[in-house]
């Protein structure tokens, strides 16, 4: 199985921050990692699918990128609704492992 | 509007077993790959099993391999996830999603149900 390792666990911002989080898949999984958020109690939201393309609706402070294996969430003058916790997810190989996630906290 | 809407989920003894269903509406189930993806209490996302378009293609994590089965009902516009022999680290909040037709990002969640395993 292919493991995704995402770091950091959680991270303290203050609003107006610019916030990296990075997943690194163990095998080649071409460009298909996808980047939700969910916050307490509630559905996870997909924000980025196939490494950056930014769904309909999410603001233009959240981007992704992809250098070979490893993969970037990058949040851009956080707001205070962006605190929540944010997963990677690979698609290319059943099983379509998550990464750990990441809690960003208020500063 | 585009939803799942789930149903089944509760509590079952230890090696009991329970019946989760996922029904859409706005859209036609069958024209996606749907996966279940569960939450341990407190705990990160785990993907739990796939199928895809027409039923024939089924994908499951190992932990759960042989004791849960994904299965669709064409007809009534839904898909069920049938779990079995439970324990306790099958407990948490389970979800139906919809992989989007080009990017494979799941872009449409239900609403969850909770399963709880104890005696």
């Amino acid at each position: 199985d292919i493991q995704m390792t995402q770091s950091p666990s959680s991270v303290s911002a203050s609003v107006g921050d610019r916030v990296t989080i990075t997943c690194r898949a163990s095998q080649d999984i071409d460009k298909w990692l996808a980047w939700y958020q969910q916050k307490p109690g509630k559905v996870p939201q997909l924000l980025i699918s196939a490494a950056s393309s930014l769904q309909s609706g999410v603001p233009s402070r959240f981007s992704g990128s992809r250098s070979g294996t490893h993969f970037t969430l990058t949040i851009s003058n956080l707001q205070p609704e962006d605190f929540a916790t944010y997963y990677c997810q690979q698609a290319h190989w059943a099983p379509d492992t998550f990464g750990q996630g990441t809690k960003v906290e208020i500063k | 509007e585009e939803q799942l809407v789930q149903s089944g989920g509760g509590l079952v003894q230890p090696g009991g077993s329970l019946r989760l269903s996922c029904v859409a509406s706005g859209f036609t189930l069958s024209s996606h790959w749907i996966s279940w993806v569960r939450q341990a209490p407190g705990k990160g996302l785990e993907w739990v099993a796939h199928i895809n378009e027409d039923g024939l293609r089924k994908g499951y994590v190992d932990s759960v391999r042989g004791r849960f089965t994904i299965s669709r009902d064409t007809g009534k516009n839904s898909l069920s996830l049938q779990l079995s022999s439970l324990n306790s680290a099958d407990a948490g909040v389970y979800y139906c999603a919809r992989t989007a037709l080009y990017d494979k990002g799941l872009d449409l969640w239900g609403q969850g149900t909770l399963v709880s395993v104890s005696s």
